[in-house]
């Protein structure tokens, strides 16, 4: 089991639906990050949260809305998504922001866009 | 130019063969380089965690890092079918910049 822990692990919502994806961590991690992964491809970074402030946005469309209301708690608000929206949503955390902190991932929320 | 290449695969093997995997990196700043391994419908597992050059051993698993040559191999020593993964490289820059390979489908046979 990882530290890292997500929920729903699987999400079917249509596209005017609102939903959220949440993420909770217990290993004091003071940065967390959201990523996309695709089917059979890397994972790609959306979100970086640094001491509970947006740090980086890689430039994702609105209709996804991080929040951290806690430093154990990330939440990826979604609404108005498309189908090419379905993918498997990662959360990850390391210690502090830092080319030598490596992150640690949850198993992921894996959503399907009708 | 990607930051990290990795051959995507897949690699077949018998059980209790050595795998090795490997990547080549573009920039010969990079300091600190992971392998993942990620199984079917989980997350990327941190498996290996290298700064700089030289080896890294734990268990059976074996990290390498040729700043010369700008390299990173993972080595798995006596597979099992456990084993059966796709093991992703990557390097972590820029504070937060965690760039991946493609990713290698292993597939170890009983």
């Amino acid at each position: 089991d990882t530290e890292v822990t997500q929920t729903p692990k699987h999400l079917v919502m249509g596209m005017t639906n609102k939903k959220s994806l949440k993420c909770e961590q217990h290993m004091g991690h003071r940065a967390m990050y959201w990523y996309k992964q695709k089917a059979k491809k890397p994972p790609e970074l959306m979100f970086v949260y640094s001491y509970e402030k947006l740090s980086i946005n890689e430039s994702v469309p609105s209709r996804f809305s991080p929040e951290c209301p806690n430093s154990s708690l990330l939440n990826l608000h979604l609404h108005a998504l498309q189908p090419e929206d379905s993918a498997l949503y990662l959360c990850a955390s390391s210690q502090v922001r830092g080319s030598n902190q490596p992150q640690h991932f949850g198993d992921g929320t894996r959503l399907s866009i009708l | 130019q990607k930051e990290v290449e990795q051959d995507p695969g897949p690699l077949s093997v018998p059980e209790g063969a050595i795998v090795s995997l490997n990547c080549t990196y573009s920039n010969s700043a990079f300091q600190y380089f992971m392998w993942y391994r990620q199984y079917s419908r989980k997350g990327p597992e941190l498996l290996m965690y290298t700064y700089s050059s030289g080896n890294k051993e734990d268990g059976r698993f074996t990290a390498q890092v040729d700043k010369s040559s700008k390299y990173i191999s993972l080595f798995i020593r006596d597979s099992q079918p456990s084993d059966s993964a796709t093991y992703l490289c990557a390097v972590l820059y820029n504070d937060y910049k965690l760039s991946f390979g493609a990713g290698t489908t292993v597939t170890v046979r009983a």
